[in-house]
């Protein structure tokens, strides 16, 4: 069974420019998260999906980040404008149901200069 | 609120020593916690969890006991291997199963032969 994977590894992009993030969670999982780690400081919850629906999204910092799960399979985090702080590693987990073990993807890495 | 407050690294030793890594927590309700686990170039993976007071998990020779009289689950290991060199991060979850994840800063380990 392939494991969550998270497209690109690594982004460089500059301020003010636009990056997306993909996530494709373990088949058959319908829940799925993203979460983020901001140089040495803890990872912090951004959302929550279930399926297609957002079911918690109360880690957004701001409307410059927006997610989405198209038919309930993959998943995409839009970053836009993105700003310095916005810099750090994205990860993704998936999991079959909203109280089972949250299986982790290798994360993204963005760098914003 | 919901935190976990975890050991600062990074932590340096010898291989076949004793491993401990501090963690307390503070969350409403009747938490979940969890150490995960991320090896070099890897997502995140469950390493233990224990979901009630005084329970104990344990895998791959590391165990934590869940204190709630101490608030803490820290995470040890009799006798550590180069291949436990990872960074080792202590999560909660205050629904009775892994929904919003909290996380502490994490903990770089690496062992020395």
């Amino acid at each position: 069974e392939a494991g969550v994977t998270q497209f690109p590894s690594h982004s460089v992009i500059e301020k003010g420019q636009t990056v997306t993030l993909r996530c494709d969670p373990i088949s058959g999982h319908d829940n799925l998260y993203w979460y983020r780690r901001v140089m040495g400081k803890e990872i912090k919850f951004l959302l929550h999906f279930v399926k297609e629906s957002k079911q918690d999204e109360s880690g957004m910092p701001n409307n410059r980040f927006l997610a989405e799960r198209t038919g309930g399979t993959y998943s995409t985090l839009k970053v836009q404008p993105a700003e310095l702080e916005d810099s750090g590693v994205y990860f993704c987990a998936s999991s079959r149901g909203g109280g089972d073990t949250q299986y982790f993807g290798p994360g993204t890495r963005l760098t914003v200069l | 609120g919901d935190s976990v407050t975890q050991m600062e690294g990074p932590v340096t030793l010898s291989e076949e020593a004793f491993l401990t890594i501090n963690c307390t927590y503070t969350a409403t309700g009747y938490p979940s916690l969890f150490w995960y686990v991320q090896y070099p170039g890897e997502g995140l993976q469950l390493l233990l969890k224990a979901t009630k007071a005084d329970d104990k998990g344990s895998n791959k020779g590391f165990e934590a006991t869940y204190r709630k009289e101490t608030t803490s689950f820290h995470l040890e290991k009799g006798s550590v291997q180069v291949s436990d060199s990872a960074v080792y991060f202590c999560a909660l979850s205050v629904e009775s199963g892994a929904n919003n994840l909290f996380f502490g800063t994490g903990t770089r380990l690496t062992v020395i032969p």
